[in-house]
């Protein structure tokens, strides 16, 4: 089935560092969601991307959808120890079917 | 507001005894349902899914079984665990594809 990469496994950053993941298939996706799990916790829905291209806000989360629409990126902006848990992009080309990448791990360090 | 609820928080289960976990959903009708289990606190392997009652649809050949005997509810089962059966198990709804619900999830041990 439908696989996607999410790379670096890990990141430690400094407070007010930014921090990046990125997602990548191999196929074109037809639509991607981004989560967060904070430790202990289970994953919490941040966004969904459709539109080639897409970019979306939120506060100090940039989401993007690639032009061929098989990568993906979160980026934050000036981190903040909240932000600590594992992020996963997730491809929803199987109608009602998530397929989720392995997550990136960010340690937020104070 | 929609609602789900999933128990126990924590389960110890001898191997080879039975399992029974149970999701259920409020204030929405005729969800998607979903089990997904998460090993070592990583990726996230979808086990089962369900468009409706009685409807199980299997995505990983394995020892555990679901059925949803209403609406609302999602029951996943063992007859018989296994070590390799640990791990963190989520379930989840959506309503129209648009976003995931997870419930708090069921973290088991078998030992």
């Amino acid at each position: 089935g439908q696989q996607v990469m999410q790379i670096p496994q890990y990141q430690h950053v400094q407070e007010g560092e930014d921090f990046t993941t990125y997602c990548n298939s191999s196929t074109t996706l037809s639509n991607i969601q981004w989560y967060k799990q904070r430790p202990g916790g289970h994953p919490v829905f941040l966004i969904q991307l459709v539109k080639s291209g897409e970019v979306k806000k939120q506060k100090r989360l940039t989401f993007q959808f690639g032009e061929a629409k098989k990568n993906s990126s979160l980026h934050i902006t000036a981190t903040q120890t909240t932000d600590v848990g594992t992020y996963f992009c997730a491809d929803g080309t199987s109608y009602g079917k998530l397929t989720f990448g392995q997550g990136t791990i960010l340690i937020v360090h104070p | 507001s929609q609602t789900i609820h999933q128990w126990p928080a924590t389960l110890v289960q001898p191997v080879g005894s039975p399992l029974s976990l149970e999701c259920t959903v409020e204030g929405t009708s005729n969800p998607n349902l979903y089990w997904y289990r998460q090993a070592a606190g990583r990726g996230l392997q979808l086990l089962f899914y369900s468009v409706g009652i009685g409807q199980i649809s299997s995505e990983v050949p394995q020892n555990l079984s679901a059925s949803r005997p209403q609406d609302r509810q999602f029951i996943l089962s063992s007859k018989k665990l296994l070590l390799s059966d640990s791990g963190f198990y989520l379930c989840a709804w959506t309503g129209d594809g648009y976003g995931y619900t997870f419930g708090s999830g069921t973290r088991l041990t078998v030992v």
